[in-house]
């Protein structure tokens, strides 16, 4: 079955520290991968995706994901970050053939003024 | 362009009462999703709809859980009797097709008693 991990629970960084959160996921077909963000008291939106190409995906707001497919890995990278990126990161996959998007529990990210 | 919107936003009621939650998603998109997020979880996918049609309810608890689309535009959620463990947020998502980036609502958040 379809599934997602993400590495950390609970992220807390000063201001204009590098950013990595982990991400796996298990399935052995094509996949499209995703980031969604969720920000104190707004919608899950997305921040970036994979569908297929180069496996450096740039997404809003600085944020870029690698897609390693040798380790089933997309991992969402930020070079500096803002006390604005403090919010819930939720990485998910979707199987081309059967469209059902699978999400992993979430990043919280915290950002230290 | 107006998102998608969800009603209401916050329910409490007690367990194995019934309860329905409403979702407008955004004009002409034609696939609709209902997810179910308990806290510390991901969004998990409860039903899915291309127009009126489902494309997938595995996950949904069908001896408690119903959702309907009937126009091919705005869907209910009803859970009867409710329990404990349905306490979550509900979201509401839609894309123009299934392969199509979602868009997702505010969320009901239901607390059961």
């Amino acid at each position: 079955a379809q599934s997602v991990s993400q590495h950390n629970h609970h992220v807390i960084l000063s201001e204009a520290a590098s950013l990595e959160l982990g991400c796996n996921y298990s399935y052995g077909g094509t996949v499209n991968l995703f980031w969604y963000v969720q920000y104190p008291g707004q919608h899950l939106q997305l921040l970036l995706k994979y569908f297929s190409g180069d496996p450096l995906v740039k997404g809003i707001k600085g944020f870029e994901a690698e897609f390693i497919k040798s380790k089933f890995s997309f991992n969402l990278r930020k070079p500096s970050v803002q006390w604005s990126d403090t919010a819930e990161y939720f990485c998910a996959s979707r199987d081309t053939g059967g469209f059902k998007t699978i999400f992993g529990a979430g990043t919280r990210l915290f950002v230290k003024a | 362009e107006a998102g998608v919107a969800q009603s209401p936003r916050y329910k409490i009621i007690e367990k194995r009462q019934s309860v329905a939650f409403w979702c407008n998603p955004i004009s002409g998109h034609a696939t609709l999703y209902w997810y179910q997020q308990i806290l510390g979880q991901g969004p998990k996918l409860l039903i899915q709809f291309q127009n009126n049609g489902v494309v997938d309810d595995s996950q949904l608890p069908k001896d408690r859980f119903s959702a309907e689309r009937l126009k091919g535009v705005d869907s209910t959620l009803k859970i009867q009797p409710a329990k404990l463990e349905d306490s979550a947020v509900y979201l509401c998502a839609s894309s123009s097709g299934q392969m199509d980036t979602q868009y997702f609502g505010p969320g009901t958040r239901l607390t059961v008693l």
